[in-house]
């Protein structure tokens, strides 16, 4: 069964820290995964997306990983800022023409 | 602003209503999608419309009946509803289903059945 895992479930940092958000898939075939930013009351946005070939891509202060071998992302948060509280969801894609398959995300409190 | 949008942002709706949910978009996109997402659960696809036709029904109850007159508008129509509908409906579309769509979702419409 295609399944994206995340954790920590939840997350409560001091603002200026880092933190790393984990993200382990079992979808096959696959074909990209992305990380998406959804503050509260709102649709999700796009931070990046992730190919088999790609290993690491950064978004300003957010990087994230991909191991394809053992289908782990992760997205790494430098210098978190208040505006950082959010949920942030995995979302891999399969198949192409088959529906995106959601992770139920990581909420992250950034707290002065 | 993602390029799509929703209406209404709240609804409160009685068991007996009849309610319509709007998507729009004008980015070109040719897919749209209906999400829900129930408290701490991760987004449910409901319906999927690309190029207008309907492509998946996520075996979503027939209390929700979708409609996409064209590719910039999908709406959701809500019909003797239940409590447990209450959540977010989300929105989103992309450049169509194929490759590798980023879907831009709209703000939401946070749904309560009373």
């Amino acid at each position: 069964k295609n399944q994206v895992e995340q954790s920590p479930q939840s997350l409560i940092i001091l603002e200026g820290k880092n933190c790393t958000l984990q993200c382990n898939y079992t979808v096959s075939p696959f074909s990209n995964l992305r990380w998406y930013k959804q503050d509260t009351g709102r649709g999700p946005v796009s931070l990046t997306i992730m190919t088999f070939s790609e290993n690491t891509k950064s978004n300003g202060r957010y990087t994230a990983t991909l191991d394809a071998d053992t289908k782990q992302s992760s997205l790494h948060i430098t210098a978190s800022q208040l505006s950082d509280s959010a949920s942030y969801i995995c979302v891999v894609s399969g198949q192409a023409g088959t529906a995106l398959i959601f992770g139920k995300g990581t909420t992250l409190s950034v707290s002065s | 602003e993602t390029g799509v949008t929703q209406t209404p942002r709240h609804l409160v709706m009685g068991m007996t209503n009849k309610k319509s949910l709007k998507c729009e978009q004008h980015l070109g996109h040719n897919a749209m999608y209906w999400y829900k997402q129930s408290a701490k659960k991760p987004l449910e696809l409901m319906f999927v419309y690309n190029f207008k036709e309907q492509t998946e029904n996520n075996s979503v109850p027939s209390r929700f009946s979708p409609e996409c007159p064209n590719s910039s508008h999908l709406f959701l129509h809500l019909h003797t509803l239940q409590p447990e509908d209450s959540a977010l409906y989300l929105c989103a579309s992309s450049q169509d289903q194929a490759g590798q769509p980023e879907a831009f979702f709209g703000q939401g419409t946070r749904l309560t059945v009373v």
